[in-house]
């Protein structure tokens, strides 16, 4: 079973639209969890981290489920500039253990 | 200020050669990270330094990899002899705490024919 588990996609949404990635991993113990977009041939970027409490930046809403060992990421009126790669990445110590991403792709 | 930086971009070699990647943390960031992310597959852990040491390198694929941060500033990443499943691209990172923020660096595309 992989560490973190992604929907590869493409989801290919209109823009103004809604959409949700979800994402699951295996290890319990993991600590911190966060989302990160990849623009193609582009080096990831941190979009947000992710709380139990849940936690919104503008159009972004991420939350957190540890019972449940899930993690969603909401995008509410997508823009064309959304399109790229989502990675769900989950921490012990330090180091990052990456999902393989789910593309997004968002058209006129 | 500038992030962190990796050289070269791009390199293509052949099976059985030496190729040597190079990363600059941002400055003052003690903790430097390898990752390398391999076609069709999900980025991954290769070691992390603290200034100038080891931390973990739980992610090195075998001895033909060797990482070295002389002086706990910038990092190489040497392949010795190349394989053709070392193709990918190699991402180094590096935060302020272990704990903190990883910025990541454009990454070095390399290429084993």
């Amino acid at each position: 079973r992989k560490e973190v588990e992604q929907d590869p996609g493409p989801f290919n949404v209109p823009e103004g639209a809604t959409v949700a990635f979800n994402c699951t991993y295996s290890n319990s113990a993991s600590q911190s969890f966060f989302w990160y977009r990849q623009d193609c041939r582009k080096e990831p970027k941190l979009l947000m981290s992710v709380y139990s409490s849940g936690n919104e930046d503008g159009r972004f809403t991420a939350q957190l489920n540890r019972a449940s060992q899930y993690i969603s990421l909401l995008i509410r009126d997508s823009k064309l500039s959304d399109s790229a790669t989502y990675l769900c990445v989950v921490t012990g110590y330090s180091t990052l253990t990456f999902g393989k991403g789910t593309m997004l792709l968002v058209s006129p | 200020e500038a992030g962190v930086t990796q050289f070269p971009s791009h390199s293509v070699i052949e099976k059985g050669q030496t190729v040597t990647l190079r990363c600059d943390p941002i400055s003052g960031h003690d903790n430097l990270y390898w990752y390398r992310r391999v076609m069709g597959k999900e980025i991954k852990f290769l070691l992390h330094f603290v200034k100038e040491s080891k931390q973990d390198e739980s992610g090195m694929p075998n001895n033909r990899f060797l990482a070295e941060r002389t002086g706990g500033t910038y990092s190489t990443l040497k392949v010795q002899p190349a394989e053709l499943e070392d193709s990918g691209v190699y991402f180094c990172a590096s935060s302020q705490g272990t704990k903190g923020e990883q910025f990541f660096g454009p990454g070095t595309r390399l290429t084993v024919l």
